[in-house]
């Protein structure tokens, strides 16, 4: 089963909308982290966001914003005011206890966002 | 200048040749990692590593083989390539668990894309 699911393969959005990235996760590890990454069409992996288990608010980075509601197991990734910059593809990565005791990060397929005018 | 350098950038190969990959880190990061992406599949992991010596295999390690003799390298062979292997392979590190592995984001290299013919 997989243990992150990015249901939208695709969005779109108008520039200075904001727009949000689905992502559910799967674990039974009470200790856990989630993260979202950006991979701009140059194909760098950015580090966006990070969300942890135990974290009793919403993590805020600029513009970007996680709504992480634990009971439903999900962590959508919020774009505020979007730019024509944000066009990208975007992942959401889960860090939970393997087997072992190694923190091994499992990424979704991503969701390809594109901002028009 | 600090950070994480793939080598080369673009390879093109031919089916049974050895080829390999370079991923070099100057933060001293225990944890590296090497993984695969493609086009409908994310980021899927071959090889990590959680410390100098220590490899282990991830979700799709066949036909690959790593090896760490010093912390900062994390070199990713392919032994006999064939026409599958082609692909754009990211090596990645991150801090190591010490209690709280699981809110370490990775950073990525800019990536190789590997052509095997």
């Amino acid at each position: 089963a997989q243990k992150i699911t990015q249901t939208q393969p695709g969005m779109f959005v108008q520039e200075k909308e904001a727009v949000t990235l689905d992502c559910t996760y799967d674990t039974s590890d009470p200790s856990y982290g989630l993260f979202w990454y950006k991979q701009p069409s140059s194909g760098e992996m950015i580090f966006l966001i990070y969300q942890g288990s135990y974290d009793q608010q919403n993590a805020t980075e600029g513009r970007y914003s996680l709504n992480f509601q634990k009971a439903r197991k999900s962590a959508n990734l919020v774009i505020s005011a979007s730019q024509l910059g944000d066009s990208a593809m975007y992942f959401c990565a889960m860090r939970d206890e393997a087997s072992g005791g190694s923190y091994i990060p499992t990424f979704g397929r991503g969701t390809s966002l594109i901002v028009h005018p | 200048d600090a950070g994480i350098t793939q080598s080369p950038r673009y390879k093109i190969t031919e089916t049974g040749r050895q080829v390999t990959l370079m991923c070099h880190q100057t933060w001293s990061h225990s944890y590296m990692f090497w993984y695969r992406q493609d086009l409908g599949h994310g980021l899927r992991l071959i090889y990590y590593s959680a410390a100098a010596d220590i490899t282990d295999k991830g979700e799709v390690p066949d036909g690959y083989v790593v090896s760490r003799s010093k912390t900062e390298n994390f070199p990713l062979t392919l032994e006999s390539a064939t026409r599958s292997q082609t692909s754009v392979y990211f090596c990645a590190s991150s801090e190591s668990r010490q209690g709280v592995g699981s809110n370490q984001p990775q950073h990525f290299g800019d990536g190789t894309r590997l052509s095997i013919l």
